[in-house]
């Protein structure tokens, strides 16, 4: 089956700590992304990737971190740095060209404790 | 700055009645517009894409887009109680090549059975 996972599923994180949640694809996309959501909000941008070895910050990039080494494979480091991190991280993906369609993983929840 | 406006509801039908959802964006030039639903706890998914003016339809679901209004909305005609959920409003950003998307902060949908 084609789609994106994310991992873990939920995650609790003391004050000070350095978390990094997963996003793995298979649908050969060239681009992926990160987002925020908060409750009664849209989604928010944080870093995306349109190939690998490159990224660029979106919006909200303070106090996060990724990486881009494989092209299925876009990993987030929510940093100690980043202030109010709770929230809901959603994972996506899209090939490359004009449509631009983006399709989420199934997102990971985090809370600090 | 881009924005997405979509009235934050609760927007409310009776089971078998059409809903429309509806949302403006600001940026003129910009090309793509995507309805995704979201429900709650869960990811987005994508139900609808549209690219030039007019309707475009699948299923039960409507995409409409005036570009000269700067207005996309979705019609969901014999709702259902399993359309009960968020929908997202989604626009590409107008910059050549890029990949990006503006959410608006949703729609949330209750049908009445």
């Amino acid at each position: 089956d084609g789609g994106i996972t994310q991992s873990p599923k939920y995650l609790f994180r003391k004050e000070g700590q350095n978390v990094t949640l997963s996003c793995e694809q298979n649908l050969n996309h060239d681009a992926m992304y990160w987002y925020r959501q908060d409750p009664g909000q849209g989604l928010r941008l944080i870093y995306y990737s349109q190939i690998v070895n490159d990224f660029q910050k979106g919006d909200i990039a303070e106090g996060y971190s990724v990486s881009r080494e494989k092209k299925e494979s876009f990993p987030l480091t929510v940093t100690s740095a980043q202030k109010n991190p709770t929230a809901f991280y959603l994972c996506a993906s899209s090939g490359r060209g004009g449509a631009n369609e983006q399709f989420f993983g199934p997102g990971t929840r985090l809370t600090v404790l | 700055q881009k924005e997405v406006e979509q009235n934050s509801g609760p927007l409310s039908v009776p089971e078998g009645a059409i809903a429309s959802l509806n949302c403006t964006y600001s940026d003129r030039g910009s090309q793509s517009f995507f309805w995704y639903r979201q429900y709650s706890g869960k990811s987005p998914e994508l139900i609808m894409s549209i690219y030039s003016n007019g309707d475009k339809e699948d299923g039960r679901f409507t995409a409409q887009l005036n570009k000269a209004s700067q207005y996309v909305s979705l019609l969901i005609r014999d709702s259902q109680p399993s359309d009960s959920a968020t929908y997202l409003c989604a626009v590409n950003a107008a910059r050549a090549g890029s990949y990006q998307l503006t959410f608006g902060k949703g729609t949330k949908l209750s049908v009445i059975p």
